[in-house]
């Protein structure tokens, strides 16, 4: 099957600061890639979807200007999370849209935590 | 979106079949039932999907009701490696996004 790596897949910052985490669709375009942010023993939770060459479609609730979504290219997407806060913490987890079939594919997260 | 009930979990012992259901009554004609599972602090995982017909893979067999509105994921041979929380959630074809609901924590015991 299709691969989505991330990176960092974990990463440990000080308040205040700003982390990026990136999506990568290794072996196929993606012209649509989505993050999701998971929290414990929770479900997923779809923050934003982000297409190629425009700016990405945040769902309600979650703040643009917190979580910025650049997808630059066709294989990368990136999410930084600015001035974070350690209720910020979570499982970040990006997912890619291929191009046929059209199939979901999901990385394997990136675990922040802010201190 | 059409919204899916699932239990919230679910035992089974190792080598036999696991049988996971999924309700999801206001499924439109158009969408599709996905199955996804997700490790432990690991990404979701493609396991199969159908549309009305039943289904089957290397991981699973999917049996969709003929009236569409429940659907079981069938492992057939649950192995340690199945312990994971399972997703149904149906997706029209050409739709972008998935919305997870909470899913089925699945426990193979030995």
């Amino acid at each position: 099957g299709a691969v989505v790596s991330q990176h960092p897949s974990w990463v440990i910052c000080k308040s205040g600061t700003s982390v990026k985490i990136e999506c990568r669709s290794l072996d196929f375009q993606a012209t649509t890639m989505f993050w999701y942010r998971q929290f414990p023993k929770q479900s997923l939770m779809l923050m934003a979807t982000s297409n190629e060459g425009s700016k990405a479609t945040y769902e309600q609730g979650v703040e643009k200007d917190k979580f910025l979504i650049n997808h630059a290219s066709l294989t990368l997407s990136t999410l930084t999370v600015t001035s974070a806060h350690p209720e910020d913490s979570s499982f970040y987890i990006c997912s890619a849209r291929h191009r046929e079939p059209g199939e979901l594919f999901f990385g394997e997260g990136s675990r922040l935590t802010v201190l | 979106d059409a919204k899916t009930t699932q239990p919230p979990s679910m035992d089974c012992a190792e080598g036999r079949a696991a049988n996971l259901p999924c309700n999801h009554s206001t499924i439109s004609g158009n969408e599709y039932v996905y199955w996804y599972r997700q490790i432990h602090s690991q990404g979701p995982q493609y396991i199969i999907h159908g549309l009305k017909n039943n289904e089957t893979n290397e991981m699973a067999s999917l049996i969709i009701t003929e009236d569409r509105k429940s659907s079981t994921l069938i492992l057939p041979h649950a192995t340690l490696r199945d312990t994971a929380v399972y997703y149904c959630i149906p997706r029209g074809q050409g739709a972008q996004k998935l919305v997870f609901g909470q899913g089925t924590r699945l426990t193979i015991n030995p």
